[in-house]
């Protein structure tokens, strides 16, 4: 079965930069996305098709990939960053849609 | 502005069957792919179901295949999600969601969740 792989948490301090890693031998063919989650709230996508930001989204979140990775990475962290971010993307064949598991953000 | 309503959760019994419906606005809905995730109580999110903008392809995680039918009628701009032989481990918010056109696979706008229950 296919897996993307995340930390499952990661703490910075407010003005540092926080980079989430997700991992997963598709991503070599496949783009990942990227949603944060705010508890209570549905997720909402922050990176597309590895390095997109979507019109609303903050230019200090950005995404990159490099092989069977891709990264999230937020500058000058503040506390409204402070969420569950999840990676998302397809197997091979672009047949089934797969999310890591999750990385809870906390903002020291 | 886009908006995707759920409905149709609640508490079943284990074996139970249940229909969720997502009533969508704010777009063209049959131009666009739909989905649903879940997610179970302090879990993290899990993709359940997709489906083409004119109903004709659908795609399920192993956990679900032949238990859930996605389906969607476009002329009432509603997707749904009928679940048998419900068990506790599906127990979870389920979320409708759209896929963005040419994004692969990003899911643009979501639902705010329907809470799905199963219990004895």
């Amino acid at each position: 079965s296919y897996e993307l792989t995340q930390p499952p948490s990661l703490s910075v301090s407010p003005g540092q930069t926080a980079r989430i890693t997700c991992s997963g031998d598709a991503l070599t063919n496949q783009r990942g996305n990227w949603y944060q989650q705010k508890p209570g709230q549905a997720p909402v996508v922050v990176i597309f098709k590895d390095t997109e930001r979507p019109s609303g989204i903050p230019e200090r979140i950005s995404g990159s990939a490099s092989g069977t990775i891709v990264t999230l990475t937020i500058t000058a962290v503040q506390a409204g960053d402070e969420a569950d971010y999840y990676c998302q993307s397809t197997d091979s064949s672009g047949t089934y849609v797969i999310f890591g598991g999750g990385t809870k953000l906390t903002v020291l | 502005e886009v908006q995707l309503v759920e409905s149709g959760g609640g508490l079943v019994r284990p074996g139970g069957s249940l229909r969720l419906s997502c009533t969508a606005s704010g777009f063209t809905f049959s131009d666009s792919w739909m989905h649903w995730v879940r997610q179970a109580p302090g879990k993290g999110l899990v993709w359940v179901s997709r489906i083409s903008n004119d109903g004709r392809a659908t795609r399920y995680a192993e956990s679900v295949k032949g238990r859930f039918t996605i389906s969607r009628d476009n002329a009432k701009n509603t997707l749904y999600l009928q679940m048998h032989s419900l068990r506790t481990d599906d127990t979870a918010v389920y979320y409708c969601a759209r896929e963005g056109a040419g994004t692969d696979y990003s899911l643009d706008f979501w639902g705010q969740g329907a809470l799905v229950t199963v219990s004895p």
